[in-house]
């Protein structure tokens, strides 16, 4: 079946430090979404992408929607403790719009 | 205040006992998902319907079954056949084919088979 490929699977940074991970899959998507769960509760939606190239901030973040639709890359700037939790990404398919997710990347901050 | 509900929070279950886990939103949302997340793994999607009455398997559908007799309930039963039951269970819904297919997803139910 379909698949998303997270990376980093973790990551361990100090606050201030600008995060980055990314989301690839060999089959095109039509819409991308980024969510962050913390323990023991449900992902909240972060940042929606629908177009190729598309780029889009909600505060500290930023996401883009590769131009290939086969990727998408979220960035966070200037971390801070309440940052630490699993992002997701999540691909929404052409066809019947079954929506994929991505490993997880497990972020850390240490303050 | 709107939005989508799971209940309930936790749940055991004895090893042979079918299970029904609920799941209902008010967001007017036309398409629903179940998923399984394990610890320390992404969600795998287990059914989704896109419309009542209607709802197809995802990639870890055995051991599971789904209805969808209202827009607004998805609930998801674990069957005796599912061998692992044990997990954290998540329901989303969305609006499918529109310019806005964000997916919200519920509190989440913790199932443990004792």
């Amino acid at each position: 079946g379909q698949q998303l490929n997270q990376s980093p699977q973790s990551m361990f940074i100090q606050e201030g430090e600008d995060v980055s991970m990314n989301c690839t899959s060999s089959s095109i998507f039509n819409t991308w979404l980024w969510y962050k769960q913390d323990p023991g509760e449900g992902p909240v939606l972060l940042i929606a992408l629908y177009k190729a190239g598309e780029l889009t901030s909600n505060g500290r973040l930023t996401a883009q929607f590769g131009i290939t639709r086969k990727d998408s890359f979220l960035n966070i700037s200037a971390s801070i403790p309440s940052d630490v939790g699993i992002y997701f990404c999540a691909g929404l398919t052409n066809q019947g719009g079954k929506l994929i997710f991505g490993q997880g990347t497990e972020l850390s901050v240490k303050p | 205040d709107g939005g989508i509900t799971q209940s309930p929070k936790y749940l055991f279950r004895k090893e042979g006992q079918n299970v029904t886990l609920s799941c209902e939103q008010n967001l007017n949302h036309d398409a629903m998902y179940w998923y399984r997340q394990d610890p320390g793994q992404g969600l795998r999607l287990i059914y989704y319907s896109q419309i009542v009455n209607d709802f197809q398997k995802g990639d870890i559908a055995e051991g599971y079954s789904v209805s969808r007799e209202k827009k607004e309930s998805f609930p998801l039963t674990v069957t005796s056949a599912q061998k692992n039951p044990t997990a954290f269970y998540l329901c989303a819904s969305s609006y499918p084919g529109t310019a806005s297919v964000e997916a919200f997803f519920g509190q989440g139910t913790r199932l443990t088979v004792v």
